[in-house]
């Protein structure tokens, strides 16, 4: 199985700020790793996939990078409805695999 | 709007079996693979099975293999997971989900339904 790692597991930040997220595969994983945010209550919405491409509706501040067994989600600029749980996923190959999260709160 | 509701879940003891329903609509569901993905209480997303668009392709996650069944009626738009064997942690809000890329793909799931709690125990 392809494990997930994400850094940090937990991150406080203002409104305004840039925030930068890693996800690390235990081995590669090409193009197949998607960024899905989630608040309290509810289910988790996909706003990255393919590594970079943003989902139809999500704000162009968040953008997604990397290649391999590295990538990372970026806010460039914090909003208030951005305070959540992300979590990184892959599907390069079965088990479809989670980070463990990363819940971003607010200074 | 596509959107996907679940039902289905509720209390049950150890060893008993229950079966989650996931009604779809706004989109041609035959068109897209579908999945159901778990989440404990407190805890993160634990992906448990997919299925292909026509229903001929199924997968498991080791967790659950064996004793849940993914199924899918295409006539009737719905998705199904029958689940037997339960245990205490099986415990979780179970999401039903469709897959962004089509009949075969088993890549990101958009959207999720609003999920269904599944509790095991006495």
């Amino acid at each position: 199985d392809i494990q997930m790692t994400q850094s940090p597991s937990s991150v406080s930040a203002s409104v305004g700020d840039r925030v930068t997220i890693t996800c690390r595969a235990s081995r590669g994983v090409n193009n197949w790793l998607a960024w899905y945010q989630q608040k309290p209550g509810k289910a988790p919405k996909l706003l990255i996939y393919s590594v970079s491409r943003l989902q139809s509706g999500v704000p162009s501040r968040f953008s997604g990078s990397g290649s391999g067994t590295d990538f990372t989600l970026t806010i460039s600029s914090l909003q208030p409805e951005d305070f959540a749980t992300y979590y990184c996923q892959q599907a390069n190959s079965f088990p479809i695999t989670f980070g463990q999260g990363t819940r971003l709160e607010i200074k | 709007e596509v959107q996907q509701v679940e039902s289905g879940g509720g209390l049950v003891q150890p060893g008993g079996s229950l079966r989650l329903s996931c009604s779809a609509s706004g989109f041609t569901f035959s068109n897209f693979a579908m999945g159901w993905v778990r989440q404990a209480p407190g805890k993160g997303l634990e992906w448990v099975s997919s299925i292909s668009g026509s229903g001929d392709r199924t997968y498991y996650a080791d967790s659950v293999k064996g004793r849940f069944t993914i199924s899918r009626d295409n006539s009737k738009n719905t998705l199904y997971l029958q689940m037997n064997s339960l245990r205490a942690e099986d415990t979780a809000v179970y999401y039903c989900a469709k897959d962004l890329c089509g009949a075969s793909c088993y890549a990101w799931f958009d959207p999720w339904g609003l999920g269904i709690l599944v509790t095991v125990s006495s």
